[in-house]
């Protein structure tokens, strides 16, 4: 069975330019979230869903930065205008339920560079 | 904030058993314990999660104390390919239930 699938797995693109990173979750899986990992915050919750609609997004940084779900099967992440301190690995994650029992898979990550 | 302490690293010889510790000593009745680890340039992987109860897989064990305020995590042979960050997590009701990482243990498996 695929796991996450995350796009691209690297960027680089310049300063003001607007990024688009892309997910597909898992098949069946009715949650869907978006992390960013830098070395000086570690790991963090950015927004997430449920069944298409956005549950949680008190995680994202700023108004530059948006995500949206339009069906089931692809989630994306838009960050415009990008910013050198937008450099970070983006993840998607996905799970049958925000459930504590129920476990969060990630996909391999989106490598984002900001020059 | 995390709500788990872990060492920030460990030392342990390939082919013998690396067992990484975990405290949680403010865990709730019904807050699981989750463990993943990430190799560099990799995404979270899962390895385990539990309750109250021992659980198995066939990655790993997880001990879970009678009190429920520590775990340890066992790899039981463990390879050079299990270099990396493991991450003991607790989700908790205040979270929403949410992953909240903290800054893991560093596993360095030595030949």
């Amino acid at each position: 069975d695929a796991g996450v699938i995350q796009s691209p797995r690297h960027e680089v693109t310049e300063m003001g330019q607007e990024v688009t990173l892309r997910c597909k979750p898992i098949s069946g899986h009715d949650y869907l979230f978006w992390y960013r990992q830098t070395m000086m915050r570690g790991l963090e919750l950015l927004i997430y869903f449920n069944n298409n609609v956005p549950i949680d997004d008190s995680g994202m940084p700023e108004d530059r930065f948006s995500a949206k779900m339009p069906n089931a099967s692809f989630s994306t992440l838009k960050i415009q205008p990008s910013e050198p301190r937008d450099s970070a690995v983006y993840f998607c994650a996905s799970s049958l339920s925000d459930r504590a029992g129920n476990t969060i898979y990630f996909g391999e990550g989106s490598w984002l560079t900001v020059v | 904030d995390a709500k788990t302490t872990q060492p920030p690293s460990m030392d342990c010889a390939e082919g013998r058993a690396a067992n990484l510790p975990c405290n949680h000593s403010t865990i709730s009745g019904n807050e699981y314990v989750y463990w993943y680890r990430q190799i560099h340039s990799q995404g979270p992987q899962y390895i385990i999660h539990g309750l109250k109860n021992n659980e198995t897989n066939e990655m790993a064990s997880l001990i879970i104390t009678e009190d429920r305020k520590s775990s340890t995590l066992i790899l039981p042979h463990a390879t050079l390919r299990d270099t990396a960050v493991y991450y003991c997590i607790v989700r908790v009701r205040e979270s929403n239930y949410q992953l909240i990482w903290g800054a893991g243990t560093k596993l360095i498996i030595k030949p």
